[in-house]
């Protein structure tokens, strides 16, 4: 089985900061790239994908994710946090052609005003 | 449209006793999946049906079972319940294979 790895725990920054969330993943093969973001008491929502093309991806509310196929790695990016993407991030994967996804075990962001 | 329904939003059960978790959802998608959320693990798969009639296991299908009753419903049951089996419950739908998968609002479960 995959595995799906998110480097920080708790990451805390004041607005207008960056953000740079980590993600690395096991499986060799080909594969499909997900991050879900999770707000207060709501339930998972996508914020973008990769399935092939351009490795630089860009989602809603201004993240991009960039697709390093050597580094195994699809990490997520915003040049400047609001209050308001306070929320869990997840890092998912899944092998092409496969139903299943693998979670990472998520990024709590909290962003002060 | 409602997107993925589940029912209920918050349960708290006796060890031993059983429940099912209800899912529906309303946009044609051909797989539905269970998972569970615990601190610091992520979501990990419980059950899933690539499609109406099949079922398969998971990452974590011990003290599971799911019925895919048509294309609309996917239910979990707990047979006997265990301290363990607290957790958040997220079903969710995909159109088809690669696609983005839906979510649920989640079942908040503890079993005392």
């Amino acid at each position: 089985a995959q595995s799906v790895s998110q480097h920080n725990h708790h990451v805390i920054l004041s607005e207008a900061a960056s953000l740079e969330l980590g993600c690395n993943y096991s499986y060799g093969g080909t594969v499909n790239l997900f991050w879900y973001v999770q707000y207060p008491g709501q339930h998972l929502q996508l914020l973008l994908k990769y399935f092939s093309g351009d490795p630089l991806v860009k989602g809603i509310k201004g993240f991009e994710a960039e697709f390093i196929k050597s580094k195994f790695s699809f990490n997520l990016r915003k040049p400047s946090v609001q209050w308001s993407d306070t929320a869990e991030y997840f890092c998912a994967v899944t092998r092409a052609n496969d139903y299943k996804l693998s979670f990472g075990a998520g990024t709590t962001v909290t962003v002060r005003a | 449209n409602a997107g993925v329904t589940q029912t209920p939003k918050f349960q708290v059960l006796k060890t031993g006793q059983s429940m099912t978790l209800q899912c529906a959802q309303d946009m044609n998608h051909n797989s539905m999946y269970w998972y569970r959320q615990d601190p610091g693990m992520g979501l990990r798969l419980i059950y899933y049906s690539a499609s109406e009639g099949t079922t398969d296991k998971g990452e974590v299908p011990n003290g599971y079972n799911v019925s895919r009753l048509n294309k609309r419903e996917f239910s979990l049951r707990l047979e006997s319940a265990a301290p363990s089996q607290t957790s958040v419950y997220f079903c969710a739908s995909s159109e088809k294979v690669r696609g983005e998968q839906f979510f649920g609002p989640g079942t908040r479960l503890t079993v005392l």
